[in-house]
């Protein structure tokens, strides 16, 4: 069964401190991840997604099949970052994605 | 840029009324779902459509249905509302099946609230 693990509901880091997102997922087949951002009263957006391969807002995740993992990283985080983020698993030639359970991540100045 | 519009930001009803959710899209999109999001539980797949007049049961369909009878417009329904579907419900958009998994376009989001 296809399945998405985010172990941290919370993450909290000071101004200009690295982050790590942790995404886990599960899936026999070939994956196609991608990560959301909903910012307070905004709706959810599309953050990246692992085949365009890009860095937006200085965030970057790499796929890696071996951990089956999608980590999302920024290596200085800023205070506009505080949001909830969360990972989705897709299939080729699916059309619903599977969601996690999100990580708010709060970036103190 | 995709806009997807959902009819209601809050919504107060009571239990055992019938409740629509609204839903449009303006870019022509062929797949259109429908979730529910909970603090702790994230997004759950309630239904979705591939086109119209097709639908396709989510994770969590029991005491909803959908209707689509136009390619723009995707409606929830709860048949008999229950205090355990207050949520926030999330309306959604992608443009195809074909191909590579589409970015999904969401709405605001609407509150329900049932008492």
């Amino acid at each position: 069964a296809q399945r998405v693990t985010q172990p941290e509901k919370l993450l909290s880091v000071f101004k200009g401190a690295p982050v790590e997102l942790k995404c886990n997922y599960s899936y026999s087949g070939s994956p196609e991840l991608f990560w959301y951002v909903q910012y307070s009263r905004q709706r959810l957006q599309l953050l990246l997604r692992h085949i365009s391969r890009e860095s937006i807002k200085g965030f970057t995740a790499d796929l890696n099949k071996g951990e089956t993992s999608f980590h999302l990283k920024k290596p200085f985080a800023q205070e506009e970052d505080s949001a909830m983020y969360y990972c989705a698993l897709g299939s080729l030639g699916a059309d619903k994605l599977i969601f996690g359970t999100g990580t708010r991540l709060q970036v103190f100045p | 840029d995709v806009k997807v519009t959902q009819s209601s930001r809050y919504l107060v009803k009571r239990t055992g009324e019938k409740v629509f959710l609204e839903c449009v899209q303006d870019m022509d999109h062929e797949n259109m779902f429908w979730y529910r999001q909970d603090p702790g539980l994230g997004l759950r797949l309630i239904y979705f459509s591939y086109d119209v007049k097709m639908k396709e049961k989510g994770d969590i369909p029991e005491g909803y249905s959908v209707s689509r009878e136009k390619k723009e417009r995707f409606s929830l329904i709860l048949e008999s509302a229950s205090t355990n579907q207050t949520s926030m419900y999330l309306c959604a958009s992608s443009l195809t099946r074909r191909g590579p998994n589409q970015p999904q376009h969401f709405g605001d989001g609407t509150r329900l609230s049932i008492l």
